[in-house]
């Protein structure tokens, strides 16, 4: 069963601190990987996207890693700000399913919240 | 930010009755998707669009009916609400499919209590 499981289910962290958010799959064939932000009421915004052949990739202060064969990913967020205080998305496209729009695999999310 | 309309934004109603939320972009897209989000759970796809009139289900979709006239506007229709229904619903569109780096770009939200 393809799944996509995020840990921790929530945080709490320290403005001006670093934190790792940890992603793991069993998405089956893999596509690409996805990590969304998305602020409370809001819609899901886009932080990156990672194909296979991808380690790292960074966007700002947040950096995602992909390993491929262990099938895990972090998102690392430097130097938090009041603003990244959101629930963290990790996706999971996978080439079957859909004739057209591909499988996307959610994850439930990790809910980060920055304290000052 | 993507073009992209959710309406209503909020809606309370009663079980039994049928229900119509809308999503509008502006972007000419070609796919479209209906998503809702509930506490727990990931974002499960409802239907999707891939053309005017080309629509197809996604993991969730008894219930729900979809419907596509024009390029801008997919409308998801409850046609009997039930309290299993309550959730956030989200509309999303790509450019093309996501299989490589397409982007998914999600509206606002429509947040629906059937009592």
């Amino acid at each position: 069963k393809n799944q996509v499981e995020q840990s921790p289910q929530s945080l709490i962290i320290l403005e001006g601190k670093n934190c790792t958010l940890q992603c793991n799959y069993t998405v089956s064939p893999f596509s690409n990987l996805r990590w969304y932000k998305q602020d409370t009421g809001r819609g899901p915004v886009s932080l990156t996207i990672m194909t296979f052949s991808e380690n790292t990739k960074s966007n700002g202060r947040y950096t995602a890693t992909l390993d491929a064969d262990t099938k895990q990913s972090s998102l690392h967020i430097t130097a938090s700000q009041l603003s990244d205080s959101a629930s963290y998305i990790c996706v999971v496209t996978t080439g079957v399913g859909m004739e057209y729009g591909n499988k996307l695999v959610f994850g439930a999310g990790t809910i980060l919240r920055v304290k000052s | 930010d993507a073009g992209i309309t959710q309406s209503p934004r909020h809606k309370v109603t009663e079980t039994g009755t049928p229900v119509t939320l809308r999503c509008h972009q502006t972007e000419n897209h070609r796919y479209m998707y209906w998503y809702r989000q509930d506490p727990g759970h990931g974002l499960r796809l409802i239907h999707y669009s891939y053309g005017v009139k080309d629509t197809d289900k996604g993991e969730v979709s008894d219930g729900y009916s979809v419907s596509r006239s024009k390029t801008e506007d997919f409308l998801l229709t409850l046609e009997s609400a039930t309290s299993s229904q309550t959730s956030v619903y989200f509309c999303a569109i790509s450019e093309g499919g996501l299989l490589n780096t397409g982007e998914l770009f999600f509206g606002e939200g429509s947040r629906l209590t059937v009592l």
